[in-house]
């Protein structure tokens, strides 16, 4: 598609319960981040994959957390167990081989 | 994680004023990077800076790459309304790799 697609756009869950966020990248672009953001606060980086490589999970806030990119594209990012501390913003960005990312608009995440 | 200090926090201004707001770093970035946030949407890049020193122009916008390399600033002139939002800077160490983004700059345009 023409930019990057993330799904749902809004989720609402239990806590407890483990959910799933989808991200659908720009075709042809190789590199691929999750970034979560907390009301009015900045992008905190979470885990990267760039091509086949080992991805960068160094930003993951602890191993409830876990993310996937399937044959280089579509990626999606698992948080188990949810607590009330996971409701954010998160962000989906692909980017080709240049510095600049582009990214989508982001799953509300709120956890009840 | 990791966040650079931005600011100010948040700006009010009136419509056709300039503004600015800087970005700083303890660690030096071989990229700076500007975006803008509107509500309930992405980040959007506005300005791509890759050399120490470099000043570059988007329109109304103009960023610069400190010659430290641990800061940047941005600028906007004669404000509109449209310029509402949230502005990131946002630093990166290497090749499309993962971005260290500042605290963000609420800007509000007032007619």
């Amino acid at each position: 598609g023409a930019g990057v697609s993330q799904s749902p756009s809004n989720k609402v869950t239990e806590k407890g319960k483990d959910v799933e966020l989808r991200c659908d990248p720009i075709s042809g672009h190789t590199a691929l981040y999750w970034y979560r953001q907390s009301l009015g606060q900045g992008l905190e980086f979470l885990i990267y994959f760039q091509g086949n490589s080992a991805p960068d999970k160094s930003g993951l806030p602890s191993d409830r957390f876990s993310a996937e990119r399937t044959g280089g594209s579509v990626s999606t990012l698992t948080i188990q167990r949810t607590q009330q501390e996971d409701s954010a913003v998160y962000l989906c960005a692909s980017s080709p081989t240049e510095y600049s990312y582009t990214f989508g608009s982001g799953t509300r995440l709120t956890v009840v | 994680g990791q966040q650079l200090n931005q600011s100010p926090q948040s700006m009010f201004i009136q419509e056709g004023e300039d503004v600015s707001m800087n970005c700083t770093s303890s660690s030096i970035f071989n990229t700076w990077l500007w975006y803008k946030q509107d509500p309930g949407e992405g980040p959007v890049l506005l300005i791509a800076l890759y050399k120490a020193g470099e000043l570059t122009s988007n329109g109304r916008l103009t960023a610069q790459f400190g010659i430290t390399r641990k800061d940047s600033f941005l600028n906007i002139s004669a404000s509109i309304p449209s310029d509402v939002g949230i502005y990131f800077c946002a630093g990166s160490t290497g090749t499309a790799s993962k971005l260290t983004f500042g605290t963000g700059t609420r800007l509000q345009v007032t007619l």
